[in-house]
């Protein structure tokens, strides 16, 4: 199966507001509530900010927020501010016991 | 605290085989779901395999499925991944990953990482 499909980059000035997407099918985004997002900076192991769509662990700020619409997966960051430039990676389970990671969105504050 | 410190990787020609370590420690390592993700150079995130809490059940990326077996030994909080018939494309720094919940490694979530260790496949 492929990745799942996220726009190589995103930008934003600080104190606005982010969205980056992640596009599956039915068979993975679309047909489970089974969706993560992390995020990753240089040299850094990944953050959990988001599971299972919209939860939050609690120590990840309110400024993260996910959500889905059908095939497609959205993480919102809200506020941004300048340690939020990083790369960003959503992944969904795919059925057949298969997880599956989006090819990463680097996200740039301006 | 948590921590993962995964051990054993190395440069390796193509064909041959490697294990890959994990020790764990600061969490009831046999209460959780443990995951095998891996980074080629400049790339993004992989899933390469999980095993579940009491090691019963086993599940593989279609990438590696057949070549790599993910195992765990919960009396020496550890765990393990072997790899065969290595690749080029096998090339990646490779972490190990703990479920965020003890149950429903479907989820996708994982709430620490180790730092990784770096599979160099190459003549």
């Amino acid at each position: 199966q492929s990745a799942l499909t996220q726009p190589p980059s995103a930008s934003g000035s600080p104190g606005q507001s982010v969205t980056i997407s992640c596009t599956g099918t039915s068979r993975d985004v679309g047909g489970y509530t089974y969706v993560s997002w992390y995020q990753q900076h240089p040299g850094k192991a990944p953050k959990l900010l988001v599971y299972e769509v919209s939860k939050r662990p609690s120590e990840v700020p309110d400024r993260f927020s996910g959500s889905k619409s059908g095939n497609t997966a959205s993480l919102t960051v809200s506020g941004l501010q300048a340690e939020d430039e990083a790369d960003y990676y959503c992944i969904s389970y795919a059925g057949g016991n298969i997880l599956l990671f989006g090819g990463g969105t680097k996200l740039t504050v301006l | 605290q948590v921590q993962l410190v995964e051990s054993g990787g190395g440069v390796v020609q193509p064909g041959r085989s490697l294990r890959l370590s994990c020790a764990a420690s600061g969490f009831t390592f046999s209460h959780y779901g443990m995951h095998w993700v891996r980074q080629a150079p400049g790339k993004g995130l992989e899933w390469v395999a999980v095993i579940a809490y009491d090691g019963r059940n086993e599940y593989y990326a279609d990438s590696v499925k057949g070549r790599f077996t993910i195992s765990r030994d919960n009396s020496k909080n550890t765990l393990y991944l072997q790899m065969h018939n290595l690749r080029a494309e096998d090339t990646a720094i490779y972490s190990c990953a703990k479920d965020y919940l003890g149950g429903g490694w479907e989820l996708g979530a994982f709430d620490y990482w180790g730092q990784g260790t770096l599979v160099t496949v190459s003549s």
